[in-house]
């Protein structure tokens, strides 16, 4: 059975902090590792994706990946109240493949004023 | 802008009355997925198309059938709806081209079984 782990929350970060979520997966296998962005009651929305050990930065965002430890992370900068939504760790088996996504339950972060 | 259009937003249904939703897209990606999430749940993938092959997953109840009569739509029939079933089916769609397999979400239809 696959499993992506994340802590729930909430997390709290103030106004133009660096918000940091984590999550761990237990397929060793996994290539492919998504972030996604979620408000409530709307869908899932992507935010970063990585397929390499180290870093990949996107703007105010860092996806970090580690195989060995199987860990994936996501740095937010200058976090605004805007981000405040519920973050998805998703893995996926393949690199290339059409498997679908394993999800985690979510990391609800809240950025205060 | 091209995307993933759902319908309808929000389903009401009756306890075993057929349901379906409906998926399509604008992206011209080869793989559909359908997904079921749960309040304050993770989406758990049902069942996915890539192309016109049928993938669906180990745990998915019989009750839940899928159609894909061409690339751009792609059904999510419910044969007999029970009050578990409440959720939001959430369709994605992804392109199986260059090593780039990022999948994409429509808004979701809620369905609430009454």
């Amino acid at each position: 059975q696959k499993e992506v782990e994340q802590n729930s929350g909430p997390l709290s970060v103030p106004e133009g902090a660096i918000a940091s979520l984590n999550c761990t997966y237990s397929d060793r296998g996994s290539q492919s590792f998504f972030w996604y962005r979620q408000y409530s009651g709307k869908s899932p929305e992507l935010i970063m994706f990585i397929y390499s050990n180290g870093d990949k930065e996107d703007g105010r965002f860092t996806a970090q990946l580690n195989k060995a430890s199987q860990y994936v992370s996501l740095l937010i900068r200058d976090s605004q109240p805007s981000d405040s939504a519920t973050y998805l760790c998703a893995v996926k088996e393949s690199g290339g493949g059409a498997d679908g996504l394993t999800f985690g339950k979510g990391t609800h972060l809240i950025i205060q004023p | 802008d091209a995307m993933v259009i759902q319908n309808p937003r929000y389903q009401v249904t009756q306890f075993g009355k057929p349901v379906t939703l409906s998926c399509s897209q604008t992206l011209n990606h080869n793989v559909m997925y359908w997904y079921q999430q749960k309040s304050s749940q993770a989406p758990k993938l049902l069942f996915h198309y890539y192309d016109k092959d049928f993938n669906n997953e180990a745990d998915t109840p019989d009750n839940f059938q899928s159609r894909r009569p061409n690339t751009s739509f792609c059904f999510l029939d419910i044969r007999s709806p029970g009050l578990g079933d409440a959720a939001m089916y959430l369709c994605a769609t992804s392109r199986m081209t260059g090593g780039r397999t990022e999948a994409f979400f429509g808004q979701g239809t809620r369905l609430t079984v009454v």
